[in-house]
């Protein structure tokens, strides 16, 4: 059974950075077959999909256009976790964080990476002084 | 960017009515690729349907999903206790992947 297990501060200033770690239980960060991704909710923004990480013979990272310029997504194969960096935030960051696994196989097929089967407990970050 | 649309944004049921959900796209889904989550309140959405009309791991029949191109639709059956919850449909065809704004089932 996989689990994720988010950690980090759930209050961050404005013009700071937004910091949270995901530890993997049942998978491994180096899968093969699966994503690491960050995704947050809000309800002016719903939920959003900000970006992932994978490894497929090299790490490779994806984002969302909105935050690109602002992300960091980092893969920690020591600690079988990832991270999530957030700079410049502001208070329209402020939401609700899940990481999340994409990507998962059964009865012989593998699925897409954008198909999030697990999910973290999320973590309520609210941006303010 | 393909739009999603939900619809009713609430539906009032009572337990062992049956619920019809509808998503709309903006344009077509390609492949289908057309999921629908469950979340409760304090909890992460939960993967129910994927590809339109598959049923996740562990997800009771009484979900069913279909439709194709621009219209989707999720149907519970008979509603169980543990079904009122918000509704969430994601397109993953197309970048960027995006989400619905939900549709809330509650107790009537």
């Amino acid at each position: 059974q996989v689990q994720l297990q988010q950690s980090g501060p759930g209050l961050v200033k404005p013009s700071q950075t937004l910091s949270l770690n995901c530890a993997i239980s049942g998978d491994s960060v180096s899968s093969t077959s699966a994503a690491w991704n960050w995704i947050r909710q809000s309800p002016s923004r719903g939920l959003e999909w900000l970006g992932r990480t994978y490894y497929r013979s090299n790490w490779y990272n994806d984002y969302a256009a909105s935050v690109k310029s602002r992300i960091t997504i980092n893969p920690d194969t020591s600690k079988n976790q990832f991270s999530l960096q957030l700079k410049f935030v502001t208070p329209e960051d402020t939401a609700v964080y899940y990481c999340a696994r994409g990507g998962f196989c059964t009865g012989g097929s593998c699925y897409s990476l954008f198909l999030f089967d697990y999910w973290g407990q999320g973590t309520l970050v609210t941006v303010s002084s | 960017e393909i739009v999603l649309t939900q619809s009713p944004g609430t539906l009032s049921l009572s337990p062992g009515e049956r619920a019809t959900l509808s998503c709309r796209a903006s344009q077509s889904v390609s492949s289908n690729y057309l999921a629908w989550y469950q979340q409760k309140p304090g909890q992460a959405p939960r993967l129910l349907i994927y590809g339109a009309s598959s049923r996740a791991t562990g997800i009771p029949d009484r979900f069913t999903g279909s439709g194709s191109g621009t219209d989707f639709t999720l149907t519970i059956s008979r509603l169980e206790p543990e079904d009122f919850a918000v509704y969430y449909c994601q397109q993953y065809g197309s970048s960027p992947r995006t989400f619905g704004p939900g549709t809330k089932v509650d107790i009537k």
